[in-house]
């Protein structure tokens, strides 16, 4: 079975400074990887995923992370926050698989908050 | 736009209640997955369904069943409520069988039992 690890639960950061959310997975077999966000009193929303090729992958609002399989890691960085970044952050992954049944893991997730 | 409408933002109920939380997703996805999010546990995932009348156990299924008699509705059923399932909850679904298909989130239930 996979696993998905976020070491921060908590990452407060200055507007206009850069900031860099760690996630690292475990898996004994290929994984997609996702990053999701949460805005207050909202359900999730897919922020980027990687699925194959570059293994540096953007968002539209200025994220991205960069898949290292030797390190099994995809962290989610932003050269620049604003106010409205302020969220919950989670990485999720999952088994390559074309036959239905599989299932996300979730990591415990990060909350950014920015500090005017 | 994938929509995905979870019933009731807040819920209260007493233990020992039978609760059904309601979850519709309007573009004909074949999965939607019920979650649990708790405070530095994530979101853990209670049951999927991968098609009309199937259902399959997540990780955490114990005290809850799940129904899916229409495919864009999946019900979870707390049995017997207890203080312990006092917890946002998530609906989620996804386009195929394929696990590169992102998730749709639903904007939660907040569940309170006294």
């Amino acid at each position: 079975a996979q696993s998905v690890t976020q070491l921060d639960s908590q990452v407060p950061v200055f507007e206009e400074a850069p900031v860099e959310l760690r996630c690292n997975y475990s898996s004994s077999v290929s994984v997609y990887l996702f990053w999701y966000v949460q805005y207050p009193n909202q359900g999730l929303q897919l922020l980027l995923k990687y699925l194959s090729g570059s293994t540096l992958v953007e968002s539209i609002n200025g994220f991205e992370a960069e898949f290292n399989k030797s390190q099994t890691s995809f962290h989610l960085r932003k050269p620049s926050v604003h106010i409205s970044d302020t969220a919950e952050y989670f990485c999720a992954v999952s088994k390559h698989q074309n036959f239905g049944n599989e299932k996300l893991t979730f990591g415990t997730g990060t909350r950014l908050t920015i500090i005017p | 736009d994938v929509k995905v409408t979870q019933s009731s933002r807040y819920l209260v109920k007493r233990t020992g209640e039978k609760v059904f939380l309601e979850c519709v997703q309007d573009m004909d996805h074949e999965n939607m997955f019920w979650y649990r999010q708790d405070p530095g546990l994530g979101l853990r995932l209670i049951y999927f369904s991968y098609d009309v009348k199937m259902k399959e156990k997540g990780d955490i299924p114990e005290g809850y069943s799940v129904s899916r008699e229409k495919k864009e509705r999946f019900s979870l059923i707390l049995e017997s409520a207890s203080t312990n399932q006092t917890s946002m909850y998530l609906c989620a679904s996804s386009l195929s069988e394929d696990s590169n298909q992102p998730q749709h989130f639903g904007d939660g239930t907040r569940l309170s039992i006294l």
